[in-house]
């Protein structure tokens, strides 16, 4: 099982706001990162140092931090953001950098 | 544009080999921190190993689950990222991404199969 813990699958309706969390002993000292996958594509980095956004990620994005929990917030989201979404940072006992398993974003 | 594009992958029987190549580019490749990421068929990412610039001392970390068995390695003379994977297993099955992190390659699928 992975150090960093996430819920497999969450759903949001058309234009709300939705909240995706991911658990680890590493984030209380570590940033995590965000990597959205679609089905057949490669991930793409959309949250990195806890909440900035690269260049083109919608600004609908956010991420947050508080203790041994990271979170990725979609506020408004739209179909396109139906996806997968795995966390990333350092492993805490483990091996040096882990994923979360991954969870599975519907918007309905 | 930075663009990283894996190759050399494919089918092969348990306990061969295989040499993934990464080729970088639109990118200063000597400087740049790059990682390979796996992921097996229908589940989801793993990190298999890192690389940091010659720079910053060259060192290579690996996750448990293939220590032993790969070789990370890098020619910034070329621009290109290798994974060397050897006593491959039928868990070692997937797509094999390279990555800096913020730029990640097509991926290219190893397929451990007898």
């Amino acid at each position: 099982s992975s150090e960093l813990t996430q819920d497999p699958a969450v759903s949001v309706a058309l234009g709300q706001t939705v909240r995706i969390t991911c658990q680890g002993d590493s984030l209380r000292r570590y940033y995590a990162s965000w990597y959205q996958q679609k089905p057949g594509q490669a991930p793409v980095l959309v949250i990195y140092e806890k909440n900035k956004r690269p260049s083109g990620i919608p600004d609908r994005f956010s991420g947050s931090n508080s203790g041994n929990t990271a979170s990725l917030t979609i506020t408004g989201a739209q179909a396109e953001d139906e996806a997968d979404y795995y966390c990333h940072s350092r492993g805490s006992s483990g091996d040096p950098l882990v994923f979360g398993a991954g969870t599975k974003v519907t918007v309905l | 544009e930075v663009q990283l594009v894996e190759s050399g992958g494919g089918l092969v029987k348990p306990g061969g080999s295989l040499r993934l190549s990464c080729a970088a580019s639109g990118l200063t490749f000597s400087n740049a921190w790059m990682s390979w990421v796996r992921q097996a068929p229908g589940k989801g990412l793993e990190w298999v190993g890192r690389i940091k610039s010659e720079s910053e001392g060259g060192t290579i970390d690996y996750a448990a689950a293939v220590k032993g068995r790969v070789t990370i390695s890098r020619d910034d003379s070329r621009n290109i990222l290798y994974l060397q994977m050897n006593s491959l297993k039928i868990e070692d099955t997937g797509v094999y991404y390279c990555t800096t992190w913020w730029v990640w390659g097509q991926g290219t699928l190893v397929t451990v199969s007898s």
